[in-house]
């Protein structure tokens, strides 16, 4: 099955840099790639998406990109804020289409 | 629109007891999603429901189950309770299962130890 590999684990970074996560994933067939955000105590919610037909998707400072070939694809977050602060999720699509496949996950530290 | 509602919230088990924990979706969606979310090891996916049909199943043992009711309320199910079952159980809901056609809509979970 879908199995998907999320780095790194833990991100420390200073406001107004720019932060980088990094996602593989192993299914060919999958074609759907969210990334969920979970501020602490508080619920995962999608933040942005991209299907495999597109190579990159931006929304004001996150922005996704897709490599298909490589079989990986990075969120970017620039100009970071405190209040980006939260663990980050990528997550694939199995083959079947019926469920999300998540990575470990990322806790990012955004530093004033 | 009322969001996803999972109870109960809380709760403590020991050893070899069995535990049931109940969704409700958001109206109108159809597919729920089951997740168990443990530090270090992010959200690990249980099973897939919609309409009734369990049309996904992840990595985990026998002693996980689930099922859906007609009005699209959800439950899962662990029997003999093991201490490595504590953890978050989240939910989430979505029209067509999130694998397909977009965005899983998550309860607040719920949060089971196991002493």
């Amino acid at each position: 099955g879908e199995n998907v590999e999320q780095h790194p684990s833990t991100l420390s970074v200073q406001e107004g840099d720019s932060a980088v996560i990094k996602c593989t994933y192993s299914d060919s067939a999958s074609n759907y790639f969210p990334w969920y955000k979970q501020e602490l105590g508080k619920r995962p919610q999608l933040i942005i998406d991209i299907r495999s037909n597109v190579g990159e998707k931006k929304d004001q400072r996150i922005a996704v990109t897709l490599n298909k070939t490589a079989k990986h694809f990075s969120l970017h977050i620039t100009e970071t804020q405190p209040e980006d602060s939260a663990v980050y999720f990528c997550a694939a699509s199995d083959q079947a289409g019926t469920a999300l496949i998540f990575g470990k996950g990322t806790t990012l530290s955004v530093s004033s | 629109k009322a969001g996803v509602t999972q109870t109960p919230r809380y709760l403590i088990k020991t050893r070899g007891q069995q535990v049931t924990l109940s969704c409700s979706p958001i109206s109108g969606h159809r597919s729920v999603s089951w997740y168990q979310q443990t530090p270090g090891q992010g959200l690990q996916f249980l099973f897939e429901y919609f309409s009734e049909t369990q049309r996904n199943k992840g990595n985990f043992p026998g002693r996980f189950s689930g099922r859906q009711f007609s009005n699209s309320r959800s439950e899962m199910n662990v029997s003999t309770l093991e201490l490595g079952d504590s953890a978050l159980y989240l939910c989430a809901s979505s029209t067509q299962g999130g694998g397909n056609t977009g965005e899983l809509f998550f309860g607040e979970g719920s949060r089971l130890t196991v002493l």
